[in-house]
């Protein structure tokens, strides 16, 4: 079983829809979690992180954390083509320098206009 | 601007023979890391750095080689015993105090 579970998709949505897209994970030991977006042959940008469990909010996306569940989610609201890309959930045990990330396989998301 | 150059973007090469990666960063961050993306496989870790002269084995060094000299660059070496080295190779770095990686833009190796 891997660490982290990430659905590839491909997800096709139509414009202005509402997106949630999901992680699970099976170490209780993570502590930080990421949400990268990947454009098309292009490295990953972090889009959003939070620390623990709780939500955080940030214009149209919103990120979700439920350890108890050991499941993280990733809103979009009012979802633009501009958002096609590929999603990379990440999650780490602990911060600073030496800090490894165990990664989702991506999900592969298309907004269609 | 700040960031991580990686270059060149596109790489062909011959089997059997070694090619290196270049990765510069001008962040003045101190880790740096080589990461390998396949598709449906997802990004793994191939070599990291935390400080000049001191690099750490990833998940998936075997065939591949790495120095640190500068804290500005952490070139990749990908040796011809890499037995699939046709691959997209992100380098990427973090700082002290910050979180989160940086990456570049890649580089997309093809092996013929």
């Amino acid at each position: 079983q891997k660490e982290v579970e990430q659905d590839p998709g491909p997800l096709s949505v139509p414009e202005g829809a509402i997106v949630s897209l999901n992680c699970t994970y099976s170490n209780s030991a993570f502590q930080y979690f990421m949400w990268y977006r990947q454009y098309s042959r292009k490295g990953p940008e972090l889009l959003m992180y939070t620390y623990s469990s709780g939500n955080k909010e940030d214009g149209r996306f919103t990120a979700q954390v439920d350890k108890s569940s050991k499941y993280i989610s990733l809103f979009i609201r009012d979802s633009q083509p501009s958002d096609s890309a590929t999603y990379l959930c990440a999650m780490s045990k602990n911060a600073g320098n030496n800090r490894k990330l165990i990664w989702g396989l991506g999900t592969s998301l298309a907004v269609n206009p | 601007d700040g960031g991580i150059t990686q270059s060149p973007k596109y790489l062909f090469r011959k089997e059997g023979q070694n090619v290196t990666l270049s990765c510069e960063q001008n962040l003045n961050h101190d880790a740096m890391y080589w990461y390998r993306q396949d598709p449906g496989q997802g990004l793994r870790l191939i070599y990291y750095s935390q400080i000049v002269n001191d690099f750490q084995k990833g998940d998936i060094a075997e065939g591949y080689s790495v120095s640190r000299e500068k804290k500005e660059s952490f070139p990749l070496t990908v040796t011809s015993a890499q037995k699939n080295p046709t691959a997209f190779y992100l380098c990427a770095t973090t700082g002290t105090g910050g979180f989160g990686y940086t990456f570049g833009s890649g580089t997309r190796l093809t092996v013929v």
